[in-house]
């Protein structure tokens, strides 16, 4: 059974200075995907990111990056330059095979608060 | 990406009635998803929508309370029955598209529910 673990229930950050948001996760399986969602106060979930587990590359969409470490069973999350509107519960997930048939599996959030 | 749309986006309810919630999605998927969200909580996956064919439920959701319906690839509806406050959860839609190489998972705004 896949699990996704997010040990940061919440942190506090300097706007402007990078934060790293931590993700582990477990599976048996070979192939998988990892997703990071962002959602504010609002509701709505923002897809952010996505890393393949067969992806040579760590992921990358403007501000985000995606710190993948496969034999560790780490994706962690990198906001560069944090802005005020980055304060927000950030969600890591993970579906296995390369496939839209499996469903993704959320970890618990970490709410991300920006200082001025 | 695919946009998602739902309605209603918010409701109060009466204990004992049920609700049912339309996602629309302006593409077509192959893969439609509904995740609950409880207060404070992550999201729970319950169900995947399947098109011609019954929805395949996660444990601890069954079809009697979570009637699912998919008519075709772009338009799903989840109906919450004899609802109580346990039910007061915000209901988000979610679809898989896979576009450029690219996996992703969208959601729709989300239903917010209140049962009194």
């Amino acid at each position: 059974a896949q699990k996704i673990t997010q040990t940061q229930p919440g942190m506090f950050v300097q706007e402007k200075e990078a934060v790293t948001l931590d993700c582990t996760y477990d599976t048996s399986d070979q192939s998988y995907g990892l997703f990071w969602y962002k959602q504010p106060s609002s509701g709505e979930m923002i897809f952010l990111i996505y890393q393949g587990s067969y992806d040579e590359q760590n992921a990358t969409e403007g501000r985000y990056s995606l710190n993948f470490q496969k034999a560790r069973k780490s994706a962690n999350l990198v906001i560069s330059a944090s802005q005020l509107g980055d304060s927000a519960m950030y969600f890591c997930a993970m579906r296995e095979e390369y496939s839209s048939a499996s469903k993704i599996i959320f970890g618990s959030g970490t709410r991300l608060s920006i200082r001025p | 990406s695919a946009v998602i749309s739902q309605k209603p986006s918010r409701d109060i309810c009466q204990r004992g009635t049920s609700l049912t919630i339309q996602c629309q999605v302006d593409s077509q998927v192959t893969m439609m998803f509904w995740y609950r969200q409880q207060p404070g909580q992550s999201l729970t996956l319950i169900a995947t929508a399947n098109q011609g064919s019954e929805a395949t439920y996660e444990s601890g959701f069954v079809i009697d309370k979570f009637p699912i319906s998919r008519p075709n690839l772009t338009f799903s509806t989840l109906t919450v029955s004899n609802m109580s406050p346990e039910d007061s959860s915000i209901y988000l839609c979610s679809a898989s598209d896979h576009r450029d190489g690219q996996e992703t998972q969208y959601f729709g705004p989300g239903t917010r529910l209140l049962v009194l």
